[in-house]
């Protein structure tokens, strides 16, 4: 079955320096991924996507990047700020509508 | 900008009992949503809803759930008989389309069985 994991539970980072927020996946089959933000409090909120025949999508101040050959799937957020601490999930399309997601990271922004 | 709401934010019910939670998904969407999240657990998907009827539902979603579009704008989630393990946030969202197309969160309703 499909499953959808990240390598570190909580991330913490200084004001300033750049995020890497992991995520690994099983299904080889996945051909549509997500990254949410969800603050405390708050429903999932879309970040960014990219499908499988992208290996890398940028957006302001994210970047997905996807390698299918080791099924990963990172985020990584430049110059991070206080405002992104949040817990972050990865999702990936199983089925027509079905997403999977992983279970969060907790990024938290030291000043 | 439009957004998904959610009532009531928070809802206390007693084991047994029915609970409703409504949605108002963004109006020119035309694909629903139920998620749960168990505390301090990952976002689980319930239902999927289109055209009014499931389109796609999950292993969760049991004959104690319902969903329903009675007019226009609600979109609603019944548990018909509340246990204690159905405690958890519940998320409606929306899509334009289906699949590929990014799913609107509303804020969750928070749902505590006793």
């Amino acid at each position: 079955g499909e499953s959808v994991g990240l390598h570190l539970p909580t991330l913490s980072v200084q004001e300033g320096d750049n995020s890497i927020i992991n995520c690994a996946y099983s299904n080889s089959a996945s051909d549509y991924f997500i990254w949410y933000k969800q603050e405390s409090g708050k429903g999932p909120q879309f970040i960014i996507d990219i499908r499988s025949n992208m290996d890398k999508r940028q957006g302001q101040r994210v970047t997905v990047l996807l390698n299918k050959t080791v099924k990963h799937l990172s985020l990584q957020i430049a110059a991070t700020q206080p405002g992104d601490s949040a817990v972050y999930f990865c999702a990936t399309l199983l089925s027509g509508q079905n997403f999977v997601f992983g279970p969060g990271t907790r990024l938290s922004v030291l000043p | 900008e439009p957004e998904v709401t959610q009532t009531p934010s928070h809802q206390v019910t007693q084991m047994g009992q029915e609970v409703i939670l409504r949605c108002v998904p963004i109006s020119n969407h035309l694909y629903f949503y139920w998620y749960r999240q168990i505390l301090g657990q990952k976002v689980e998907f319930l239902v999927s809803f289109y055209n009014n009827e499931i389109s796609e539902k999950s292993e969760i979603f049991d004959d104690q759930f319902s969903v329903e579009r009675p007019d226009g704008s609600n979109f609603t989630l019944k548990i018909r008989s509340t246990k204690l393990e159905d405690s958890a946030m519940y998320f409606c969202a929306s899509s334009e389309g289906t699949g590929r197309e990014t799913q609107y969160f509303g804020p969750g309703t928070r749902l505590l069985v006793l």
